[in-house]
C-alpha cells in the first residue's frame, strides 16, 4: 500500500481564486511526480521533481501552476488563478531510484472543483 | 513521441471467464519500462504489474502480463474474472525509456465483471 499522503482531500475554489495542494512521498523516495486527472479519466503529467530540482515539466505548468519540493517540507501545486478546466483529481506519486524499485506509487489525490 | 494504445475502452465479462485488455505502446527507445495499474472507484491507481524485460512473465494478484517488444505490447491477462477486478485499468509506459521517467497512461479499459 501506498505511503504518500496529500492534503487536502478535497477543495474547493471560486475562478481566479489561488489553489494549494500538498504531498508527502514516501520515505526514502526522492522522485516526485504531479499528475492531472480530469473527469474523463485522461491522465495529464504536470512536473516531477528529483528532490529540490525540477525534472521534467509541461508547458502549461509554466504558466498559471508553480510546484516546490522544498528540503524538509512537504511538495506543493500551486494554481495562481484557477480555472474552471482544472477541476480534476490531482495525483502526486513518488519513487525510488533504484534500478530495480523504479515504479510510481500514488498518493489518494486532491480533488479540486473550481465553481 | 512515447504513446500508448489500450483498445477497449470497455470490457463486460460474466465471473470466472478470463480476461484479457489489451495495451501497445509506441517509443524510440530500446528499453521500455511499461506497467499496468488499477484504479478503483474513488479511489487513486494502485500498481499491478511492471516489466522491462522481453519475453518474461510477470505475475501479481492473479494477473500476469508479458512485455513483447517484437510487437510492442503488453497485454493483462487473468484466467478467471472476480466480481472484485471491476475497475479502471491503465497501461502506462515510462518516458524516454527511463525509470525516473513520467508516465504516459493509455486511456484506460473499464473492465466490468457480472455475476
Amino acid at each position: 500500500n501506498s505511503k504518500v499522503i496529500q492534503t487536502p482531500r478535497y477543495l474547493v475554489k471560486g475562478q481566479g481564486q489561488k489553489a494549494k495542494m500538498r504531498c508527502i512521498p514516501e520515505k526514502g523516495h526522492p522522485v516526485v511526480f504531479w499528475y492531472q486527472q480530469n473527469k474523463n479519466n485522461e491522465f495529464k503529467f504536470l512536473i516531477n521533481f528529483q528532490n529540490q530540482e525540477v525534472l521534467q515539466q509541461i508547458d502549461m505548468t509554466e504558466k498559471r501552476f508553480s510546484a516546490e519540493c522544498p528540503s524538509n517540507s512537504p511538495c506543493s501545486l500551486e494554481i495562481q488563478s484557477s480555472e474552471a478546466g482544472d477541476s480534476a483529481l490531482y495525483l502526486c506519486a513518488s519513487s525510488h531510484r533504484d534500478w530495480d524499485s523504479y515504479e510510481q506509487y500514488f498518493g489518494p489525490g486532491t480533488r479540486l472543483t473550481v465553481l | 513521441g512515447d504513446s500508448v494504445t489500450q483498445t477497449e475502452g470497455l470490457v463486460t465479462l460474466t465471473e470466472g471467464l478470463p480476461v484479457m485488455l489489451n495495451c501497445t505502446y509506441q517509443t524510440i527507445y530500446s528499453n521500455p519500462f511499461l506497467f499496468w495499474y488499477v484504479q478503483h472507484l474513488n479511489e487513486s491507481p494502485r500498481l499491478l504489474l511492471k516489466s522491462f524485460t522481453d519475453n518474461k512473465r510477470t505475475e501479481h494478484q492473479g494477473f500476469h502480463a508479458t512485455l513483447h517488444k517484437s510487437s510492442s505490447s503488453f497485454h493483462l491477462q487473468k484466467s478467471s474474472a472476480q466480481l472484485s477486478d471491476s475497475a479502471l485499468y491503465y497501461c502506462a509506459l515510462s518516458d524516454r525509456g527511463s525509470a525516473l521517467g513520467r508516465l504516459h497512461f493509455g486511456a484506460g479499459t473499464q473492465l466490468i465483471v457480472i455475476p
